[in-house]
């Protein structure tokens, strides 16, 4: 799998949009980006993934850039509760793969009042 | 959505005890699911790969007679920490993805983890 360089901790203000970036230069044709969050004491939540289209859902947006060596996730309007530690995993997925999530340190996104 | 229940969430026991922890998907099937382990501070490392009916899949370094997997049902697999000493104190995460994907690529689901502290 692709290795994943992140930021070890952002701050962002309040209701303002959190843009945390993820470098995946390796990143092959058939490998999705996935984003993941850890809120203290709890496991993994699913966030978003995508392939080279840019993705969104009800809890965030994700960008990929043309080359697909990096990808943004945007929280829109940031709230206290989205203080966690992100996770950005790039892997091959398929519809029937029983593929293993390998997790970097990812980002440590701490919201400020 | 998916969602994927641990039991229990917390347990305390002294040196010597085996500990189970049970991983449930509750509204979807899955014929495979994963264990982690997290250390404070650190991130999640994989231990194994649980497949229904079969045996589980170790990752280097993780002691299989010591880690014990059982997946008997397609909503079932269970992590059995045996004769636990306190370096086996840390947080057991699990996850599973649907056998059914109602979506192509969908993710894996995590349980809210299971914290073991060994005395």
């Amino acid at each position: 799998d692709a290795k994943t360089t992140q930021p070890t901790s952002m701050d962002c203000a309040e209701g303002r949009a959190a843009n945390l970036p993820c470098n995946h230069s390796t990143i092959s044709g058939n490998e999705y980006v996935y984003w993941y969050r850890q809120i203290h004491s709890q496991g993994p939540q699913y966030i978003i993934h995508g392939l080279k289209n840019n993705e969104t859902n009800e809890m965030a947006s994700l960008i990929i850039t043309e080359d697909r060596k990096s990808s943004t996730l945007i929280l829109p309007h940031a709230t206290l509760r989205d203080t966690a530690v992100y996770y950005c995993i790039v892997r091959v997925a398929t519809s029937f793969g029983n593929e293993k999530l390998t997790f970097g340190t990812g980002t440590r996104l701490t919201i400020i009042p | 959505g998916a969602v994927v229940s641990q039991h229990p969430s917390w347990v305390i026991c002294k040196s010597g005890t085996s500990v189970k922890i049970e991983c449930r998907s509750l509204d979807f099937q899955a014929t495979t699911m994963f264990w982690y382990r997290q250390f404070p501070k650190q991130s999640l490392m994989l231990m194994a790969t649980s497949n229904e009916g079969s045996k589980a899949t170790y990752e280097q370094g993780v002691e299989k007679d010591k880690f014990l997997i059982n997946h008997a049902s397609l909503t079932l697999s269970t992590l059995t920490v045996t004769s636990a000493h306190p370096e086996d104190s840390s947080f057991y995460i699990c996850s599973a993805r649907d056998l059914i994907p109602r979506v192509n690529n969908q993710p894996q689901h995590f349980g809210d983890g299971t914290r073991l502290s060994i005395l």
